[in-house]
């Protein structure tokens, strides 16, 4: 099975902060990556597909990058909305579609 | 609007068994694969099962293959989760959600809770 490393596991920054937190893949999984957001008490929300596609509705300080094995998510500009928790999650193949263990961005 | 409304949780003993489903609107359900994912208190999400589109596929995580089955009646716009062999670890809350056109889940439940406890 692929296993999704992500880090750090808590993030502390502020208003403004550019934030960038990290996931790695076991093995190669191409582009094939999501980043969903979640706040306490709610459903996940997806963010990012394939590696750096932006999800509809999703603002444009959010992003992506990476392939193989080693993907980034990037916050722009940290807004108050964005305190939660982040999770990687891989689509690739029939492997069982692992999350990261999650990043959860504190306000400082 | 795509809406995905699970039902079915409650508290069970260790070693019975329970039903969710996922009832489905808004889209063309038989057209997309369908996942179960869960998030035991205060941890991460699980992915636990998904089923293809026409149901001709289905793949479990290790954790619950031999236990759970997923299923789905595309007549009733409908994802079903057969718990059996429940245990105390299985204490989660379970979401469903479709798997869109390119892989992700584009759309989630708003979850139901699972408790197994004697």
């Amino acid at each position: 099975d692929i296993q999704m490393t992500q880090s750090p596991s808590t993030l502390s920054a502020s208003v403004g902060d550019r934030v960038t937190i990290t996931c790695r893949a076991s093995q190669s999984i191409s582009r094939r990556l999501a980043w969903y957001q979640q706040k306490p008490g709610k459903a996940p929300k997806l963010l990012i597909y394939k590696a750096s596609s932006l999800e509809s509705g999703v603002p444009s300080r959010f992003s992506g990058s990476g392939s193989g094995t080693e993907f980034t998510l990037t916050i722009s500009s940290l807004q108050p909305d964005d305190f939660a928790t982040y999770y990687c999650q891989h689509y690739y193949g029939y492997s069982p579609w692992t999350f990261g263990q999650g990043t959860k961005v504190e306000i400082k | 609007q795509v809406q995905l409304v699970e039902s079915g949780g409650g508290v069970v003993q260790p070693g019975r068994s329970l039903r969710l489903s996922c009832a489905a609107s808004g889209f063309t359900f038989n057209t997309y694969g369908m996942h179960w994912v869960r998030q035991a208190p205060g941890k991460g999400l699980e992915w636990v099962a998904v089923i293809w589109y026409d149901g001709s596929n289905k793949y479990y995580a290790d954790s619950v293959k031999g236990r759970f089955t997923i299923s789905r009646d595309n007549g009733k716009n409908t994802v079903y989760l057969q718990m059996n062999s429940l245990r105390a670890e299985d204490t989660a809350m379970y979401y469903c959600a479709r798997e869109n056109s390119v892989g992700p889940l584009d759309y989630w439940g708003q979850g139901t809770p699972v408790t197994v406890s004697s």
